[in-house]
């Protein structure tokens, strides 16, 4: 299966840190890649290859992989971070590309 | 610095074809050796791939829209564009285009979005 699967929400304490989670079979075998996204923007990439972070993008946020889940943690969280997040990957055949479900993460 | 451009039609009628233009700027399609994608989101909802073509034309889409979508590129005028044939209502939705670096790298600049409405 090449779904990925998110919890639609996580809260979070300014200055404490937030766990994403994105689960699916194709996981086991192909990258994930992490998106933040603003009401009326669009997204922005802010993990690729599950733990590289582009250029610009601030080193609170990190990524990790195991099995066939992987964790988008961002650390001392700020305001600004109030955002929905996706992940993606590929199929198993790397011929096509999937978002995952999508969660909410809302800075108390 | 890469920049990415979606123009087209606003409001497309029912059963018609959705067209739609990304203008890339500040890189060469021709030169670089990218896939260019464009994604959809339907109103309050989450992300959705609809495809890929690279300079050479080679493409890849959704299964779930391949039998509606088409994808190709004018390298002269560094566009790549999307056709969405038989639209319904369900097909309303913003539309971005996006860069790929390929390989599963992550769609590293997008553009802005454009709305379409699929509305009589």
């Amino acid at each position: 299966s090449s779904e990925l699967t998110q919890p639609p929400s996580v809260p979070v304490s300014p200055g404490q840190t937030a766990r994403i989670t994105c689960s699916g079979d194709a996981l086991a075998k192909k990258y994930a890649n992490w998106y933040q996204q603003k009401p009326g923007q669009a997204p922005m990439l802010v993990i690729y290859k599950d733990t590289e972070r582009p250029s610009g993008i601030p080193e609170r946020f990190s990524g990790s992989s195991s099995g066939t889940t992987v964790t988008l943690t961002i650390s001392g969280v700020q305001a600004e971070d109030e955002a929905d997040y996706y992940c993606q990957s590929a199929d198993s055949s790397a011929t096509f590309y999937v978002f995952g479900t999508g969660t909410k993460v809302t800075v108390l | 610095q890469v920049q990415l451009q979606e123009s087209g039609p606003g409001l497309v009628k029912p059963s018609r074809t959705l067209s739609l233009t990304c203008s890339v700027s500040g890189g060469s399609i021709s030169s670089d050796n990218y896939y260019w994608s464009w994604i959809r989101q339907h109103p309050g909802k989450g992300l959705e791939w609809i495809g890929y073509i690279n300079r050479s034309g080679n493409t890849y889409y959704n299964p779930s829209l391949k039998s509606r979508v088409v994808i190709s590129v004018d390298t002269s005028k560094n566009q790549f564009s999307l056709k969405v044939n038989s639209v319904t209502s369900a097909d309303t939705a913003v539309f971005y285009c996006a860069r790929d670096p390929g390989v599963n790298s992550g769609l590293d600049y997008w553009g802005r979005g454009t709305l379409v409405i699929v509305s009589s």
